[in-house]
């Protein structure tokens, strides 16, 4: 079976400081991982995905994540927070078969401090 | 392209009564997974329906049920509503072969049901 970890409840930074989120997994063979945001009363949004390829993923607004294989980690990174990129960050991973079961992390609040 | 339509968003319901939820997705996309969304127990999921079948089904009682329509649109059902129930629903659709993709999930904005 396929999980997530978020070790952290809640991220604060300043706006304008580096922002990490961190994530770490287990699947059975290869993973596909994913990184959400979810705004308050709103449905998930993706941010991006890694399947295959280089280890760093760009994806919307700003926002990277690294894939490490040997520490099965997938951390969401952003260079410069900002006020509005505080929301709730979902962490999700899939086996690369057979149907879309995402397992999802419990979610880091992500607080940007003006 | 509309995106992944949840009706209603928002319900009111007593113990015992029973809900139908209702899920249109981004049009071509034929699978459709539901999940339940609680403070407590975060994301789970629920099912996943691909071409009117349903391909996988997460840990929930037997209580909440779920279809796939002909034209990919999917509803699902809780009877005999809990307080425990309450809970966002989230639907979310993805542009699927019939072996799983690459694609990300696209989710809809929720259904939050209140049992009372």
């Amino acid at each position: 079976a396929q999980s997530v970890a978020q070790p952290e409840d809640q991220v604060k930074v300043a706006e304008g400081n580096p922002l990490t989120v961190k994530c770490t997994y287990s699947v059975s063979g290869n993973p596909y991982l994913f990184w959400y945001v979810q705004y308050p009363n709103r449905g998930l949004q993706f941010l991006l995905k890694y399947i295959t390829g280089d280890n760093l993923v760009k994806g919307s607004y700003g926002f990277e994540a690294e894939f490490n294989k040997s520490q099965t980690s997938f951390h969401l990174k952003k260079p410069s927070a900002l006020v509005s990129d505080s929301a709730l960050y979902f962490c999700a991973v899939r086996r690369s078969y057979g149907n879309n079961r995402l397992a999802f992390g419990k979610g880091n609040q992500v607080v940007v401090i003006p | 392209k509309a995106g992944v339509t949840q009706t209603p968003r928002y319900l009111i319901k007593t113990r015992g009564q029973q809900v139908t939820l209702s899920c249109s997705p981004i049009s071509g996309h034929r699978s459709v997974s539901w999940y339940q969304q609680t403070p407590g127990q975060g994301l789970q999921f629920l099912f996943e329906y691909f071409s009117e079948t349903q391909r996988n089904k997460g840990n929930f009682p037997g209580r909440f049920s779920g279809r796939q329509f002909s034209n990919s649109r999917s509803e699902m059902n809780v009877s005999t509503l809990e307080l425990g129930d309450s809970a966002l629903y989230l639907c979310a659709s993805s542009n699927d072969l019939n072996r799983g993709s690459t694609g990300e999930l696209f989710f809809g904005e929720g259904s939050r049901l209140t049992v009372l």
